[in-house]
This record gives C-alpha cells, sequence and structure tokens, in this order.
C-alpha cells in the first residue's frame, strides 16, 4: 500500500481479554516501530524491529506485551489480560532502514484501544 | 532520566510571535534529529531534520548543539495553522532506534 496501514482502527475490550494490533509497513522498509500514546500524553516507545529481529523491548510496559514481524514486513502487537491503563492509541511507524537526514519514519493512523 | 525530553508546554502565543523550543537528549551515540509535528488526532508527520549546521525551512530554524546535547526549533511569525504538538525525534547511532520526545503542545491564537 501507499502508506502504513494499521487495523483495527478502534478496538473496545473488556478487560482480562486478548487482543492483537496489526501494522502492515510500507513495502520495502525495513524498520518498524510501535509506540503508545495515552490521551493527552506524549509518545511512549514500546519495541522496534530490524527485519524480524527486535534488538530493543525494552520499552514493552509489561510481559502482558509482546510483538512479532514476521517476513520482514507485517507486525503484531499483542496485549494479554488487558487492563484499564492499556487504553491508549497504538501507533506504528516504519522507514526504509537507517533512519538519517533522508530518511523518515512514517506512521500509520494508530489503533485506538479502549479496555472497558 | 528519559532519553529526549522537552517541556510539554503548552505555549501560548499571538498571531506573528516568535516561538523557540528545546528539547534535550541523554545518549552521547545519538546520531540524526528531526522535529515531528502532530496534530490533534492525528499522526506524527516529518516537519524537518535538524542539521549540524543549523538549518532554516522558511519561518522554521532547527539548530543542534552536540557538546550539551540539545536540539531548538525556532518559529518565527506564528500562524494559527502552526497550533500543533511538536516532537523531538533523536536516532542513535547505526540508525535503528528512533526515540520520540513527548512533545511540545503550541496554540497560536488570534
Amino acid at each position: 500500500g501507499a502508506g502504513v496501514s494499521q487495523s483495527p482502527s478502534n478496538k473496545v475490550t473488556e478487560k482480562g481479554k486478548d487482543v492483537e494490533l496489526r501494522c502492515d509497513p510500507i513495502s520495502g522498509h525495513t524498520a518498524l516501530y510501535w509506540y503508545r500514546q495515552s490521551l493527552g500524553q506524549g509518545l511512549e516507545f514500546l519495541i522496534y524491529f530490524q527485519g524480524n529481529s527486535a534488538p530493543d523491548k525494552s520499552g514493552l510496559p509489561s510481559d502482558r506485551f509482546s510483538a512479532e514481524r514476521t517476513g520482514g514486513s507485517v507486525s503484531t502487537l499483542t496485549i494479554q489480560r488487558t487492563q484499564q491503563e492499556d487504553s491508549a492509541v497504538y501507533l506504528c511507524a516504519s522507514s526504509l532502514g537507517y533512519v538519517g537526514p533522508n530518511t523518515e519514519a512514517f506512521f500509520g493512523q494508530g489503533t485506538r484501544l479502549t479496555v472497558v | 532520566r528519559k532519553e529526549v525530553e522537552q517541556d510539554p508546554g503548552p505555549f501560548n502565543v499571538p498571531e506573528g510571535a516568535t516561538v523557540a523550543f528545546n528539547c534535550t537528549y541523554s545518549n552521547s551515540a545519538s546520531q540524526s534529529f528531526f522535529w515531528y509535528r502532530q496534530d490533534c488526532r492525528k499522526e506524527p508527520k516529518l516537519l524537518m531534520s535538524v542539521y549540524s549546521s543549523g538549518n532554516e525551512d522558511g519561518r522554521f530554524t532547527a539548530q543542534l548543539n552536540r557538546a550539551s546535547q540539545y536540539i531548538s526549533l525556532l518559529i518565527r511569525d506564528s500562524k494559527l495553522s502552526d497550533s500543533a504538538t511538536y516532537l523531538c525525534v533523536v536516532s542513535l547511532t547505526g540508525g535503528f532506534k528512533t526515540i520520540f520526545g513527548a512533545g511540545t503542545r503550541l496554540f497560536v491564537k488570534a
């Protein structure tokens, strides 16, 4: 596709349920990032992938959060046993590879997760 | 300490004003620097890269001070349409880890 695509755009789930958020990066982009943005707050780094590997998982808030990327393309962020504090917009971004002066990160429009 | 820190604001300025934002970063391995803009309920988008020698794009000027590890963004002649959140972004050596600051909110009023 032309841009980063995330699905679903909105998700309402009951506390304790598991959810999967999907990100389709721009074709050919090797780097993929997940961020979280709570209402009125800034971006919180969660994890990034270079190809299929995730060199840095330090941003994941708890062991209920996991992410994978297959085929160097689609990534899935899974939240198990959701809690109300997980409610936020989850943003995915991708970049061609090295994020340098001429390579920007492009964002999807996010998945708005509401845990009730 | 956060890797990238910004004053959250908000900055409330009248149209035509000049406003400056600063951002500090903690990792000396930081190699590339950017300012992104995020409009309300929208995704962040690149505003401009920040080069060592400083760079200008119309009313926007970005500066980098590696010794003090800070980046600045200056907006001259503010417009109503400049109202947004401005995110400081740092990419570490190797380029694959990109850290976004929490953003500075700007409101430009008529």
